[in-house]
Formats: structure tokens, sequence, C-alpha cells
């Protein structure tokens, strides 16, 4: 069956730090990949996305994700964290032309430290 | 503007009661989700539905039911015979043409609490 793992399950990280979460997943077909982002009291928000081309994709808020496929990898970074990114953070598969359904991670809770 | 409604945003329901919590979108999706979030356990899928008048069991469907009469509605109740169902829970819809690229549109969420 499909899956998504997410290393990190919380993370905590002083400003301006870099920041590199962790998402592998386990189905060996055709993806898409996504990050969502869900900020305290809000609603989920789509981050990024991949399903073709250049496997590194830049998202909103200066992040970034990229996509191996040797190692079934869509790592999220980004240079240089803010207070405002804290939030809870999920990495997402769709396998392509199938159903439609997404997998999520487990998530991954980053607090910022100011 | 387009978006997904979903209501109410607390709810809170006794032991052996059934209660729907409603999901409506005007993006003329033809793809529409529940998902439970849970803390430290990601969403999970309840129930989808592809087109009207059918729909297909996720992963954690015991204990709900879902109907699609409408485009716009997909609305789920749990029953009484859900032994957990104090959750968060999302409704989120998806545009089915261009190959599931575009991901998906969230609504703000139900609590549902039983108290």
């Amino acid at each position: 069956a499909q899956s998504v793992s997410q290393h990190n399950h919380h993370v905590i990280l002083s400003e301006a730090a870099s920041l590199e979460l962790g998402c592998n997943y386990s189905y060996g077909g055709t993806v898409n990949l996504f990050w969502y982002v869900q900020y305290p009291g809000q609603h989920l928000q789509l981050l990024l996305k991949y399903f073709s081309g250049d496997p590194l994709v830049k998202g909103i808020k200066g992040f970034e994700a990229e996509f191996i496929k040797s190692k079934f990898s869509f790592n999220l970074r980004k240079p240089s964290v803010q207070w405002s990114d804290t939030a809870e953070y999920f990495c997402a598969v769709n396998v392509r032309n199938r159903d439609d359904k997404i997998i999520f991670g487990k998530g991954t809770r980053l607090h910022i430290l100011p | 503007d387009g978006g997904i409604t979903q209501s109410p945003k607390y709810l809170f329901r006794k032991e052996g009661q059934n209660v729907t919590l409603s999901c409506e979108q005007n993006l003329n999706h033809d793809a529409m989700y529940w998902y439970r979030q849970d803390p430290g356990q990601g969403l999970r899928l309840i129930y989808y539905s592809q087109i009207v008048n059918d729909f297909q069991k996720g992963d954690i469907a015991e204990g709900y039911s879902v109907s699609r009469e409408k485009k716009e509605s997909f609305p789920l109740t749990v029953t009484s015979a859900q032994k957990n169902p104090t959750a968060f829970y999302l409704c989120a819809s998806h545009n089915r043409r261009g190959g599931g690229v575009h991901g998906y549109t969230f609504g703000s969420g139900t609590r549902l609490t039983v108290v």
C-alpha cells in the first residue's frame, strides 16, 4: 500500500536557521507530490507541488523542495526560517491518473523561536 | 470567491447520537473528500466521491456514512458506531481534469467533540 513517511514529528529552530524536512514515499509509479502547510488556527494551504519537469520546485514564502526519484524523496527546504513559519507541514503523494486519492504523511510540527 | 464551506465550525455530540457535518463547494470540482485529522496521525481518508451519486470508502470508513446527491455537496454523518469520533474533520475538493496535478482545496474544518 502507498505510504508517506515524514522523518521528524516535531522540529524546533531559531529564526534565520536553515530548514530541511524529510519526506519519503513508498509507491514506485508516477506520482504527483505536494507539501501542505497548516498555520495555527487556519486551514490547510498548498505550499508547493511537483508533477513533472525540473525536480527542484519553488513554492510560496521562500520554500522549495527537491524530488529525488531514486530515493523516493521530496524534502522541503528553506534557507532562513522566520517566526511566522511556525506551523504544521504535511507531505502528500498522489498516484497519477489513478483514483485521485492523496495520501498524507503524519505531519511535522515546526516551532520557530523568535 | 470560490471555495469550500464547512459547517458548523464546532460541534458537540452526546454519546449515542448521529451527527452530520456539512461540506459545500462552489468550485465546480468533481471530486470531494473527507479526512479526519488527529494529533500525530496526519490526515486519514474517511470517504471520497469522484462523481455525483457515487462514493468509495477510504482507510477509516467504519462508523461513518456519506451521500453525494449534488455536485456541490458532500455531507458526512458520524454515526453512533464510530468508537472515537472526537477529532478535527476536513473536507476537500479536487478538479479531476489535469491528471491530479492541482492538489486539493481544503475547507476550514469542523471540530467534533463527544461529551
